[in-house]
């Protein structure tokens, strides 16, 4: 089954303590980005990936980082989490750039 | 800055009827402008889309209209039902960009 698939599905954890959220895509897709969604803000944009060893920062990069090292994964990187990055997450991946996105089930990240 | 801006913020639509959400954006070089769908607990699944050299596209009972003049386009939901019940986010990118989401529309359809 074509799928983008992301772990942890919840996590709760504390300023300070760096996490990975990890992206895994099975479609040979080029393109994967992340994105956040906070209530009345929409989806953000965080970082992207054109390719592998190819990332740029997308509308709300701070606190957050990213590698493409393969082309099916694309992890995000909190260094050192603080409260304001508590939000729901979530990876998509596109054949072709940006046109259709194929978005994962979401990542619910709590950061006390 | 480009914007895409999405009204109304939630909606409630009786079995039946007709939903319309409505997106406005500014940057007239955007030529790509998707609909996506998302129910609760899923990522967002793309439901429909339309570039600016049609006025329409309709896919059963859901259609966008689309006016270039105005820089607005709409997505209407025939027939709603309350399956249909979901946040929906419209979008808007030019060859090139990222998509650029709109805020959301929480669809309620009562039955």
């Amino acid at each position: 089954e074509a799928q983008v698939t992301q772990n942890p599905r919840y996590l709760i954890t504390v300023t300070g303590k760096k996490l990975t959220v990890t992206c895994s895509q099975n479609m040979n897709h080029e393109y994967m980005s992340w994105y956040r969604q906070d209530p009345g803000l929409g989806l953000r944009q965080i970082y992207y990936s054109m390719n592998v060893e190819v990332t740029d920062k997308g509308d709300v990069p701070e606190g957050y980082k990213v590698s493409r090292k393969e082309k099916r994964n694309f992890p995000l990187i909190l260094e050192s989490p603080s409260p304001n990055q508590t939000s729901l997450y979530f990876c998509a991946s596109s054949p072709f750039g940006h046109g259709e996105l194929f978005f994962g089930e979401g990542s619910r990240l709590t950061v006390l | 800055q480009q914007q895409v801006k999405q009204s109304p913020q939630s909606l409630i639509v009786q079995k039946g009827g007709i939903s319309i959400i409505n997106c406005a954006y500014e940057n007239t070089a955007f030529d790509y402008f998707p609909w996506y769908q998302q129910f609760p607990g899923k990522g967002p699944a793309l439901l429909i889309a339309i570039r600016p050299d049609v006025s329409e596209k309709k896919e059963g009972r859901f259609t966008i209209s689309f006016n270039k003049s105005a820089k607005q386009f709409s997505l209407h939901i025939m027939d709603s039902q309350p399956g249909d019940s979901a946040t929906y986010f419209c979008a808007a990118s030019r060859a090139g960009t990222a998509l650029i989401f709109g805020k959301g529309t929480t669809l309620s359809v009562s039955s």
